[in-house]
């Protein structure tokens, strides 16, 4: 069975950097991309980003261009969203997602939210 | 890039058929085959319905089904029942090598 279990919910200050966590199982780690997508209290779901675990080649949003790292560790099947620069506006619940389908993916962790505030 | 543009909500009876539209551009639902349509309910994860425009993923209901003509995708819920009641969401690969999202339509079973 895949599973994607994500890290806890975080507590951050403006101008902070957050640095979410994604372990996955149930299959090979290296086979599919990993997406992770934010999505701000009654929004919508906005993509940030993707890395291939095989090579660490990451593709990411315009939007959320040089604020956002995505790593991924094969040595504990792992990967890694930081954010910095923190704002209000990114208070939001943060998902890994990956599956075979490569830009559809169909595994989900449970999200973390992480809230921006002074 | 620009979000794709999706209703913002849509309702229906049971048994009845609605659909809600995906609209983008060339760049993205047009170039590519490579529309998906997510279902999330309040407080979970979403879950993909349709993949690659009009494929069904193991498990989810004949009652969905996707199409594409040019910019534009679409989802047809056949059959509406109680549960379908969510929000829904079309994603499309883009020239970018990214990944858009349309804005979410909130779908309301009368």
């Amino acid at each position: 069975e895949v599973q994607l279990v994500q890290s806890g919910a975080e507590v951050k200050k403006p101008g902070a950097t957050v640095k979410i966590s994604c372990t996955v199982s149930g299959y090979t780690f290296t086979d599919y991309y990993m997406h992770w997508v934010q999505q701000a209290p009654g929004k919508g779901l906005e993509w940030m980003g993707l890395v291939d675990p095989e090579d660490g080649e990451t593709m990411f949003a315009e939007k959320f261009q040089g604020r956002v790292t995505i790593t991924a560790d094969t040595s504990t099947d792992t990967t890694y969203m930081e954010l910095s620069s923190l704002r209000s506006e990114d208070t939001a619940v943060y998902y890994c997602a990956t599956g075979a389908g490569t830009w559809s993916p169909d595994y989900w962790g449970q999200g973390t939210l992480v809230t921006v505030s002074s | 890039q620009s979000a794709l543009t999706q209703p913002a909500s849509v309702s229906g009876s049971p048994g009845q058929s609605i659909t809600i539209s995906c609209t983008g551009t060339s760049s993205d639902v047009g170039g590519y085959n490579y529309v998906s349509w997510y279902q999330q309910h309040a407080g979970k994860a979403p879950k993909v319905m349709i993949y690659d425009v009009s494929k069904r993923p193991s498990g989810v209901s004949n009652r969905f089904s996707g199409s594409k003509s040019g910019n534009t995708a679409s989802l047809t819920i056949s059959g509406l029942q109680a549960e379908d009641e969510a929000d829904y969401y079309c994603c499309s690969y883009t020239s970018r090598s990214t990944v858009v999202f349309g804005g979410g339509t909130k779908l309301t079973v009368l």
